[in-house]
């Protein structure tokens, strides 16, 4: 299994530019988040999905879109690219089982720079 | 709201010691706890899962322990070694949201 993986690594965006960031999972898993992680500040959850066709917002949604069109695949567009979405953001999967419920698989990020 | 802090923010300490790394929530009603590792520039890496029910969790080195009633999680770790240089996070999974600290970044000096 790749796990998760999430494309690019690195970006660099001009204000008011959009682009989508790409996030897989090849667990079969129907828990998917992304987050986006900034100093001193943790990371904190922007939207959330627990399925196939659902979608929900989270803490910080404002100028994020997602959806789900499939179990494998949650990307997060920026509509409209602004300094303040400078960040870190990582794609993270969960399942539930009786064993190991909800533990949380994460990529390896996309570093951000809108300029 | 869930609020998710650990203490202390950052930590050096000599090879081979043990250490104590302490998370604390406000909001006792979780599903889990998570530990993670996250290396400078990496994503992170999941270190232990504590369920609610459970007490403690172990794995070689790390011993994660959690006291819902409380509040508090911590994460133990044996015979430092410089390789656990890193950031450790805690994260609380409540429904349908997970909370994270902000971390505590552990440096062992050789």
């Amino acid at each position: 299994n790749a796990g998760v993986t999430q494309t690019p690594k690195f970006q660099v965006l001009k204000t008011g530019q959009s682009m989508t960031l790409q996030c897989a999972q090849d667990m079969n898993h129907e828990y998917m988040s992304w987050y986006r992680q900034d100093p001193g500040m943790g990371l904190r959850l922007i939207h959330y999905s627990v399925g196939a066709g659902i979608t929900d917002q989270g803490e910080v949604p404002n100028g994020y879109n997602v959806s789900r069109s499939t179990t494998e695949d949650f990307p997060l567009r920026l509509l409209s690219a602004a300094p303040s979405q400078t960040s870190v953001y990582f794609c993270a999967s969960s399942y539930s089982n009786r064993d190991r419920t909800y533990e949380q698989y994460f990529g390896p990020g996309t570093r951000l720079t809108v300029t | 709201k869930q609020e998710v802090t650990q203490i202390p923010a950052a930590l050096s300490v000599p090879e081979g010691e043990n250490l104590v790394l302490n998370c604390s929530f406000t909001d006792s009603a979780i599903y889990n706890l998570q530990w993670f590792r996250q290396d400078p520039g990496k994503g992170l890496t999941s270190l232990l899962l504590i369920q609610s029910s459970q007490r403690e969790q172990t794995s070689g080195r790390l011993n994660a322990s959690l006291d819902k009633s409380s509040g508090r999680s911590t994460l133990y770790i044996a015979a430092s070694q410089p390789g656990d240089s890193a950031t450790y996070l805690c994260a609380v999974k409540s429904y349908q949201k997970v909370t994270f600290g902000i971390g505590t970044k552990l440096q062992v000096i050789p």
